[in-house]
């Protein structure tokens, strides 16, 4: 069975600090693929980013980067120079990969991040 | 282009009664998917449709049901209402993976928050 697991519920930063979020997934699939969402009080889940298992390489998109480690089954997420808008619920999510079919996501509990002015 | 819409965005309903829920995929996107966000159990995953067929199912009860039509729209309906039926209910798309080394990201929309009394 697919696990993800965000150990942080809450985080509470000053603007301009970096802040990690952690993520741990288990699975037993070799091919998989994970997800980072964000969910702003509106209630939408916004799109982040979506990583193959087979690509381990990190990935910077302006102030976020995200690090994939196998090894440690992680995939963490970095906000650098936090902001305001920034402030949400993030979630980390695992799907296996399957051909001709979409596969459900496992989410994590997600992690509350507040921002300070 | 328009993105995933979901109507209504608020429900109240009294225990015992059933609803209807709509979800109208982003144009091209043949794949709807449904999830449950609730405080205590956090985002689960319903059921996905593609084609009109039921592809996967979560572990919910058979009194939560779906359908998908030919142009992709999507319904989910919800017998007998229970007060734990309260929840965010969130509508995915997608398109369709041809083979496992190309999986596309979900696309959400704002969710229907059904509220039991």
């Amino acid at each position: 069975a697919q696990k993800v697991t965000q150990a942080q519920t809450e985080i509470s930063v000053v603007e301009k600090e970096d802040v990690t979020l952690d993520c741990v997934y288990e699975t037993r699939d070799t091919t998989y693929y994970l997800f980072w969402y964000k969910q702003p009080p509106s209630g939408e889940l916004v799109f982040l980013i979506r990583r193959n298992s087979f690509d381990e390489q990190n990935e910077i998109s302006g102030r976020y980067s995200w690090n994939f480690q196998k090894s440690t089954s992680s995939f963490n997420f970095t906000i650098t120079a936090s902001q305001v808008v920034d402030s949400a619920v993030y979630f980390c999510a695992l799907s296996e990969a399957k051909s001709g079919a979409n596969s459900k996501l496992t989410f994590g509990k997600g992690i509350t991040l507040s921002v300070r002015p | 282009k328009a993105g995933v819409t979901q109507t209504p965005r608020y429900l109240i309903k009294t225990r015992g009664q059933q609803v209807t829920l709509s979800c109208s995929p982003i144009s091209g996107h043949r794949s709807v998917s449904w999830y449950q966000q609730t405080p205590g159990q956090g985002l689960q995953f319903l059921f996905e449709y593609f084609s009109e067929t039921q592809r996967n199912k979560g572990n919910f009860p058979g009194r939560f049901s779906g359908r998908q039509f030919s142009n992709s729209r999507s319904e989910m309906n919800v017998s007998t209402l229970e007060l734990g039926d309260s929840a965010l209910y969130l509508c995915a798309s997608s398109l369709v993976p041809l083979n496992r080394d190309r999986v596309y990201g979900y696309t959400f929309g704002s969710g229907t928050r059904l509220t039991v009394v």
